[in-house]
């Protein structure tokens, strides 16, 4: 069965550095989010990408991050000059069409920034 | 903006037994998609069951089934025989239907716990 997934699974950073998350997925979808999740919180909507072009982004989402589609294949999260409060479970997701309302999960990649 | 509450933070049920986790929900839209998520320590979140608002009958999956009322803008998701596999979080998300590019909303999460 096809899935969408991610690497690394685990990231540790130093506060300041460049971190990019990687994401593989289903290859006939045609949306990608990205979500996060804070230790013992709501996972919250980060971004979603559609036509090689963001279509929505909530307020998490600043000049920090950044997302793109390199290859046709992979689904990249990029976050510029990390904090501590980005330290998250991150979950990229993919779509078919407007129809299905499903979305498929990755397995999220941890975020540690010390 | 649409809003989705949990008001359950953690459940407990035994084996064998049935469970229902609570799911309200805010939205002045009339077509729009909810579902059950859920998450086991292995962190990836599996669809368990999924809810179109324009249909009435309220979805089924094996032991899995929704309480579905529109009009109240409720969500239940009732777990007949539980099992020791069935814990994990469970996400309520909401998804409006006008648009692909629009993600899931999501509750805090109900944390279910089987007892042997």
């Amino acid at each position: 069965e096809p899935e969408v997934t991610q690497t690394p699974s685990h990231q540790v950073t130093q506060m300041g550095q460049e971190v990019i998350l990687r994401c593989v997925p289903i290859s006939n979808h045609l949306y990608f989010y990205w979500y996060r999740q804070i230790l013992g919180q709501k996972v919250e909507f980060l971004v979603s990408f559609y036509n090689n072009e963001i279509s929505e982004k909530s307020e998490i989402f600043d000049d920090q991050f950044s997302v793109e589609r390199p290859d046709g294949s992979n689904f990249t999260l990029k976050i510029r000059s990390t904090k501590l409060e980005d330290s998250a479970m991150y979950f990229c997701a993919s779509s078919t069409s407007v129809n299905s309302g499903e979305l498929f999960f990755g397995e999220g990649s941890r975020l540690t920034v010390l | 903006a649409q809003t989705v509450t949990q008001s359950q933070p953690e459940m407990s049920v035994q084996e064998a037994e049935t469970v229902t986790l609570s799911c309200t929900y805010d939205t002045s839209e009339s077509d729009y998609y909810l579902f059950w998520y859920k998450q086991p320590p292995s962190r990836q979140m599996i669809l368990v069951i999924r809810q179109e608002a324009y249909k009435q009958q309220n979805a089924t999956e094996n032991r899995f089934s929704v309480n579905f009322q529109k009009a109240a803008k409720s969500f239940s998701l009732k777990i007949s025989d539980s099992q020791l596999g069935d814990a994990a979080m469970y996400f309520c998300a909401y998804r409006s239907a006008r648009g692909g590019a629009d993600g899931l909303t999501f509750g805090k999460g109900t944390h279910l716990i089987i007892q042997p």
